[in-house]
């Protein structure tokens, strides 16, 4: 399997600006998170669905976040309007479903966005 | 609510030297404790997992970590790193019936020739 798949790798925008983040998961696995990594506040888990129905969007920083999953083989981020503080490397995992051994989180490479 | 604590932000280490990581947690109810290792420019990739069993876990690339439930620790070691050793190191912990992954901040390792 090619693993998680993210892209853009890398995405430079401006003040105001939509940005989309995409995401395809690993073939079969029923749950997707999308994290935010930042030097100040770590890895933080933004939010997670399973079976593409969103289940915990506490993390969501705020309502210019919103996150979709249309289908099993695909999820979105988006930022609008995007802000400087948004700056950060957003990381997609999924896995397989519940129980012990099945549900590890396998990451994807992540995008960096940079927003001027 | 889980929490978890990695100590050193950075270890720097000569290659062949031992190095060990702490990675210590706070949960009230059982836990599944992870080693993530992050190579520069990468996403995150599973070095190692305690689920069940054995306390003592290892990777196959010579890291090992140890769960021990009463200091509520989950140390990673590994008695001779190389240079390709160099990344960061997360720790994170999943409540057992849960979904949700809790990261530490992080330990970078940098090996020095």
């Amino acid at each position: 399997d090619a693993g998680v798949i993210q892209s853009p790798r890398h995405e430079v925008t401006e003040m105001g600006q939509e940005v989309t983040l995409r995401c395809k998961p690993i073939s079969g696995h029923d749950y997707l998170f999308w994290y935010r990594q930042t030097m100040m506040r770590g890895l933080e888990l933004l939010i997670y669905f399973n079976n593409n129905v969103p289940i915990d969007d506490s993390g969501m920083p705020e309502d210019r976040f919103s996150a979709k999953m249309p289908n099993a083989s695909f999820s979105t981020l988006k930022i609008q309007p995007s802000e400087p503080r948004d700056s950060a490397v957003y990381f997609c995992a999924s896995s397989l479903g519940a129980g012990q051994s099945k549900n590890i989180q396998y990451f994807g490479a992540g995008t960096r966005l940079s927003v001027l | 609510a889980q929490s978890v604590t990695q100590l050193d932000s950075q270890v720097p280490v000569f290659e062949e030297a031992p190095v060990e990581l702490r990675c210590n947690y706070s949960s009230s109810v059982s836990v599944y404790l992870f080693w993530y290792v992050q190579y520069p420019n990468q996403g995150l990739q599973l070095l190692l997992k305690y689920l069940s069993g054995s306390t003592l876990v290892e990777s196959i690339n010579g890291f090992e970590a140890e769960f021990n439930k009463s200091q509520t620790s989950f140390h990673l070691r590994k008695p001779s790193v190389h240079i390709s050793d160099t990344a960061e190191y997360f720790c994170a912990v999943r409540k057992a019936a849960g979904n949700k992954l809790t990261f530490g901040g992080g330990t970078r390792v940098l090996v020095k020739p």
